[in-house]
This record gives C-alpha cells, structure tokens and sequence, in this order.
C-alpha cells in the first residue's frame, strides 16, 4: 500500500488569511500527484495534475507546486474565503507499469474552515 | 453532457444480500475506479479499470467484484453484503492525463 500523507489533518483560518498545507508521497516511480477539493455533501472535484519535478500550476486564488525528488507537494490558497471551505485531498500516481497507470492513491486529506 | 452517472443514490441491505451499483461514463474515459469513503479513512480504491476488458484490485477488494464489458460501464458488484461494507461509495473516471470526475456518490448501509 502506497503511503501518501497530508498534513495537517484540519485547518482554522480566518477570511483573508493565506494558507498552505503539504502532500507527501514516495519519491520513486512517479508518474502523477493530483490535488482535488472536496465540499461538503458534494463529489470532490479536480484542481490540479502536477506531473514534472518543479511544477507549478494555478487556478484563482490557488496555487500548487510539486518536488518529486523529495517527494511532495505544497498547496497554497492566497486571501482565504469562506467558500474556500473543503477537504483537500492529495493523490499520487505510480509509474510502474502493467496496470499501474490505473491506481490512484489518495492521501486523507486537509480539512480546511475559514471563518468569516 | 453527463459526465459520470452513479445508481443508486441511497441503498440499504440486508446482511447476505447482494446487489450491483451501477456506474456509466459519457466521456470515453479510459480509466475508472470505485472508491468507498469512511470516518477517518479517506477514500480508498476498491477496484480500478484500465479499459474495457481489464480490471485490477485496490486497497480492499474484498467482497467485491467488478468487469469492464464496455469503455462506458464499470458496475461493482457486493456479492454478500455485511455490516463492514455499509459506506459511501463513489465511482470516477478520467483520462490518462487528467483529474477524476466523480459521480455523485451512493450512500449503502447494511442492516
């Protein structure tokens, strides 16, 4: 089983703050990380797919970047908002050939609250 | 454009009981997986799809079969439901390159 950590496991802000939480992940066979957000009482939805060692994508106010030679991922959120409410997940993708391409593990997840 | 539909949304088993919840994709995604979703676990991957005819075990396979007869279709299968498998189950599909879309989800519980 594939060992993918989030940290930390809850977070409290408040609107305004900027944040950041981190995903590590195996440094060897990597082929993907994937971030996603996930609200409440919905289906967690794609934020980002971070392939290449030093990466760096960005979608609004969020931001990811990727070190795959050490093995983890930072995710930023800048001026946090209360609909910025979620769970974010991690998920890493192995390169190991056969079927491998097909088994994303995900990590458990930051849980973050911005208060207004 | 429906992207992944999941059935049922609610569910609930009797112990011993079997059923299929169903999964379907419009986006000739090649890849698709089932997940289950637990207090405190995360979500862990049953079985996952490579494409039509291939399939491979997750994390907790066990108690659950799957097939890939078509690219749209990847129903899993509980063949004797128990209590341990009441939980929320979500299917997704994706491209190779690509995020998951996940269906909506079905609640199960055992009784």
């Amino acid at each position: 089983i594939l060992n993918v950590e989030q940290s930390p496991q809850s977070l409290h802000v408040q609107e305004g703050d900027s944040t950041n939480f981190t995903c590590s992940f195996p440094s060897s066979n990597f082929y993907a990380l994937h971030w996603y957000r996930w609200e409440t009482a919905k289906s967690p939805e794609a934020l980002f797919v971070m392939t290449l060692n030093g990466d760096e994508k960005k979608k609004g106010r969020i931001s990811a970047t990727l070190n795959t030679k050490e093995g983890y991922s930072y995710l930023y959120i800048k001026g946090s908002q209360p609909e910025d409410s979620a769970t974010y997940l991690c998920a890493f993708l192995a390169n190991a050939g056969g079927t491998s391409y097909g088994k994303l593990t995900f990590g458990q997840g930051t849980i973050l609250t911005v208060h207004p | 454009n429906a992207g992944v539909t999941q059935t049922p949304k609610f569910q609930v088993l009797k112990t011993g009981q079997s059923m299929t919840l169903q999964c379907a994709q419009d986006m000739n995604h090649e890849y698709m997986s089932w997940y289950r979703q637990d207090p405190g676990m995360g979500l862990r991957l049953i079985h996952y799809s490579v494409g039509a005819g291939i399939t491979d075990q997750g994390e907790v396979p066990n108690g659950y079969n799957v097939s890939r007869s078509t690219t749209e279709d990847f129903p899993l299968r509980l063949l004797s439901a128990a209590p341990s498998q009441t939980s929320v189950y979500f299917c997704a599909s994706r491209g190779l390159y690509y995020g998951y879309t996940f269906g909506s989800g079905t609640r199960l519980t055992v009784v």
